[in-house]
């Protein structure tokens, strides 16, 4: 099991560029999430999806779009990247009410 | 609103000795707890987790502790390693069956050779 995997690692965008971050998990999970790290702080929860088509907004979601078409796959998409975007972007997924694993990170930068 | 904070942003101990990190929750509502570590770098790494029909419980050199009563979380490292250097985080479930985690601001645990 590979877990879950995030690309890219890093990325620098300029103001106004969009991009999409990529998540796929091989645990055959039904819940993803998406949040966002800013220095020296935890992680707020940007959006999440209780299965495949089935998706819905957490804490911080301005600015962001998701999709599910599939169980494995949950892309997270910037359309007009802000400097406040600048962040560490973690995808987790998990079996209902049960711990969530991680993936390693996107480090974004907004310039 | 929900919130889960860490009363003390830097915890440094000996090597050997044993850590104790503390988390406060306001939700009352919450039932599932986690402790999380995320070295530099790295996704948040699963450590240990409880639900509230418990006060304790063990891992490997973990023990998380519960008390409902004053919605208080701690972790105990017991001999601590210069691996256990990390951020901790404590997380919260919200109400429902999303999973939705709340978490704190985290603390970072420094081990001294």
């Amino acid at each position: 099991n590979a877990g879950v995997t995030q690309t890219p690692k890093f990325r620098i965008l300029k103001i106004g560029q969009s991009m999409t971050l990529q998540c796929t998990q091989d645990m055959n999970h039904n819940y993803m999430y998406w949040y966002r790290q800013d220095p020296g702080m935890g992680l707020k929860l940007i959006y999440y999806s209780v299965g495949a088509g089935i998706t819905d907004k957490g804490e911080v979601p301005n600015g962001y779009n998701v999709s599910r078409s599939t169980t494995e796959d949950f892309p997270l998409r910037l359309e007009l990247a802000a400097p406040s975007q600048t962040s560490v972007y973690f995808c987790a997924s998990s079996h209902p009410t049960n711990e969530q694993y991680f993936g390693p990170g996107t480090r974004l930068t907004v310039t | 609103g929900e919130s889960v904070g860490l009363h003390l942003p830097t915890l440094s101990v000996q090597e050997g000795d044993n850590s104790i990190i503390n988390c406060a929750y306001s939700n009352s509502a919450s039932d599932y707890f986690i402790w999380y570590k995320q070295e530099s770098g790295k996704g948040p790494q699963f450590i240990i987790d409880i639900r509230s029909n418990m006060d304790k419980r063990q891992g490997q050199r973990v023990t998380v502790l519960l008390n409902k009563t004053v919605k208080h979380l701690s972790l105990q490292i017991a001999a601590t390693q210069p691996g256990d250097s990390a951020v901790y985080f404590c997380a919260e479930a919200s109400s429902g069956n999303t999973g939705k985690l709340i978490f704190g601001q985290g603390t970072t645990l420094q081990v001294k050779p």
